[in-house]
């Protein structure tokens, strides 16, 4: 059975930095693309970006709402996916999907709040 | 960035059929835009029903399928449940970026 769980989750203050994980199960995670995709509170989806896996060098991708500020990483050592987030803005408020799109995690909530 | 649309909101009967369509602002779905279609209830995370067009996950219910239709990728529902009452979104994918739609709250009435 595919697992994915979450942690690393909590508050932050406006121009802080956070860094959630995601462990996974039940697949061969070093065969596959991970994404972080996150749904702010009453709002629709909105992706993140992607991990490739290492046949595809590790490259990333991200949306142009956190370019620049949050790098996803992965260690297929510990199955497990990271994104570390960077001058962290109340609009990034949000639950924090780790998902290979056919699979997803439950989520943790990142709040930005002073 | 791409902007893809969604019906913000359609309603079933019990029984009945409904498509959900997905389009793009940059012209038209393909099957190389990678369609994926996703159910979300309300306090769940979203669970993934069509992936690449028309593909089902081993937990879709057969009544759901995806399809590309008028330039758009599509979501039928044939048969609908009260139990499909839910938000659905779809994917798209554009040279390595994501993006998804805003999403369509189906309502069973």
């Amino acid at each position: 059975e595919v697992q994915l769980v979450e942690s690393g989750g909590g508050l932050v203050q406006p121009g802080g930095s956070l860094r959630v994980s995601c462990a996974a199960s039940g697949f061969t995670f070093s065969d596959h693309y991970m994404d972080w995709v996150r749904q702010a509170p009453g709002k629709g989806l909105e992706w993140v970006g992607r991990s490739r896996n290492k046949a595809n060098s590790y490259t990333t991708e991200y949306a142009a709402s956190v370019k620049g500020r949050f790098t996803i990483s992965r260690d297929d050592s510990k199955n497990s996916l990271y994104l570390q987030m960077n001058s962290l803005k109340t609009e990034d408020t949000a639950v924090y999907y780790c998902t290979r799109v056919t699979d997803w995690g439950q989520g943790t909530l990142v709040t930005v709040s002073s | 960035q791409a902007v893809v649309t969604q019906e913000p909101s359609l309603t079933v009967s019990p029984g009945g059929t409904v498509t959900l369509t997905c389009g793009s602002s940059t012209g038209a779905v393909t099957s190389g835009h990678f369609p994926y279609w996703f159910q979300q209830k309300p306090g769940q995370a979203p669970r993934t029903l069509i992936y690449d067009t028309s593909n089902k996950h081993s937990w879709t219910p057969a009544r759901f399928s995806g399809s590309l239709l008028g330039g758009k990728a599509a979501l039928t529902l044939s048969g609908a449940q009260p139990e499909d009452e839910a938000e659905y979104y779809c994917l798209l994918s554009y040279s390595g970026a994501r993006v998804f739609g805003g999403g369509t709250k189906l309502t069973v009435l």
